[in-house]
């Protein structure tokens, strides 16, 4: 066990539709990773937060926004949903501002499949 | 651009034969380089890391991993491959000051045959 909690675990929507996946970091851990994952593009970074400011942006559409709350726990809002959107979306929380400093520590991930 | 290239979508060894699988990377400066597994169902798990130092690192679980500068290399390897090594591996590497953030090649699955 991680200690990085994701919900849900699973989630079906029509293209158009909005979601929110949410996270809770591991104890301690003031950074939050948000990945996608698919079978095409493998594991797209998309977005980092550090004690509830944005870091660093990678690969992610206007469509996706995120935050994190002052308790730590973070959400990635998906919104005008595509069927490309449909993917595993992993977050990640470590200890350090940078990833390379700690280890990753991984959710479970949440499935997101969109008809 | 950093990138990560892991050459071998799919292998399969059988149980108790030795294990290698091949990372090469592409960066300018030195990399911070990651090994981490997937098992179905589960979010990544570190296996292991290198920063500077001994280029043969130890991981968990049985593993290493040697870094060749020369190669571009960071491959994984476990002497003796049990059943519970089936999963997905992902090698990644990192940068100072490059906002943090890891680069991950695409994966390589692992069968065990008994």
């Amino acid at each position: 066990d991680s200690g990085v909690t994701q919900t849900p675990k699973h989630l079906i929507t029509a293209t158009g539709q909005r979601v929110t996946l949410r996270c809770s970091p591991r104890s301690g851990d003031l950074s939050v990773y948000w990945y996608q994952q698919s079978l095409d593009q493998g594991l797209q970074f998309l977005i980092q937060y550090y004690n509830g400011e944005e870091r660093a942006k990678g690969n992610i559409l206007e469509r996706f926004s995120a935050q994190q709350f002052p308790d730590l726990h973070s959400e990635l809002n998906l919104s005008s949903l595509e069927l490309g959107d449909s993917a595993l979306y992993f977050c990640a929380s470590s200890v350090a501002k940078e990833a390379y400093n700690s280890p990753l520590h991984f959710g479970n991930g949440t499935r997101l499949t969109v008809t | 651009a950093q990138s990560v290239t892991q050459p071998d979508i799919h292998i399969t060894v059988s149980e108790g034969a030795s294990l290698e699988l091949r990372c090469n990377y592409s960066y300018g400066a030195t990399p911070y380089l990651f090994w981490y597994v997937q098992s179905p169902g589960q979010g990544l798990q570190l296996l292991l890391k290198y920063f500077s130092g001994d280029t043969l690192v130890q991981g968990i679980k049985g593993f290493e991993a040697e870094f060749k500068r020369s190669q571009s290399s960071f491959n994984l390897r476990k002497p003796s491959v049990h059943w519970s090594d089936a999963a997905e591996y992902f090698c990644a590497v990192g940068e100072r000051g490059s906002q943090g953030n890891l680069i991950f090649g695409k994966g390589t699955k692992l069968s065990v045959k008994p």
